[in-house]
């Protein structure tokens, strides 16, 4: 069974507006994951963010983690066209890493 | 540097036929990893390999068998396609000491089983 769950499953935002994604997990966790898939393409690491960080920025991306709540959100600011994908939040344990079913963000010109 | 290369990219199957998918990896990882992508489901593990000379299942091994060949190969057998195997199937590796590190991923391979 997949351990994250994402939040909402479909997201459209006007181009230069900010995305906000939000995943739940369940067990305990060492760290979380973000990935992106764009259309037809394998998935890319975006950031990892540890269990004892808050927050975690990346170019236009701000990670933020609440262990006590089991749960993590992804913003996006700024977005462009290119940002047009899903996204997966992913936790890991004994090798295997579980992957929510997504947010797929549409970003309209 | 390739990354993650699989192939074939694209395979169609009549029900019964078998087919191995190849996966190779240039960065010296040990752990390696199927999935399989459905509409709406988001990634599914089916079978990995921690190191070389280990394999194992995952969520959804039924179907399928695996072989870790060497340190760069993993492959993916399926050996009787039903059509509910029709799915993108993704190879993964990753480096994982401590803890787990980012996956990287090859393009997919798209199966449809008739």
């Amino acid at each position: 069974s997949q351990q994250g769950e994402e939040d909402p499953q479909a997201l459209s935002i006007q181009e230069g507006e900010n995305a906000t994604m939000n995943c739940s997990y369940k067990t305990s966790i060492n760290n979380l994951q973000w990935y992106r898939q764009n259309s037809g393409r394998g998935l890319v690491h975006l950031i990892l963010i540890r269990s004892n960080e808050r927050e975690k920025h990346s170019g236009r991306l701000r990670v933020t983690l609440d262990t006590s709540k089991k749960s993590s959100s992804l913003l996006i600011t700024a977005s462009r066209a290119a940002d047009t994908a899903s996204y997966f939040c992913a936790t890991g344990d004994d090798y295997k890493l579980s992957f929510g079913a997504g947010t797929t963000v549409t970003v309209r010109a | 540097n390739a990354g993650v290369t699989q192939t074939p990219k694209f395979q169609v199957l009549k029900t019964g036929q078998s087919m191995t998918l190849q996966c190779a990896q240039d960065m010296n990882h040990n752990s390696m990893y199927w999935y399989r992508q459905d509409p709406g489901m988001g990634l599914r593990l089916i079978y990995y390999s921690a190191s070389e000379g280990t394999t194992d299942k995952g969520e959804v091994p039924n179907g399928y068998n695996v072989s870790r060949l060497n340190k760069r190969e993993f492959s993916l057998r399926l050996e009787s396609a039903a059509p509910s195997q029709t799915s993108v199937y993704f190879c993964a590796s990753t480096q994982w000491a401590q803890g787990p590190y980012e996956q990287y991923f090859g393009p997919g391979t798209r199966l449809t089983v008739t």
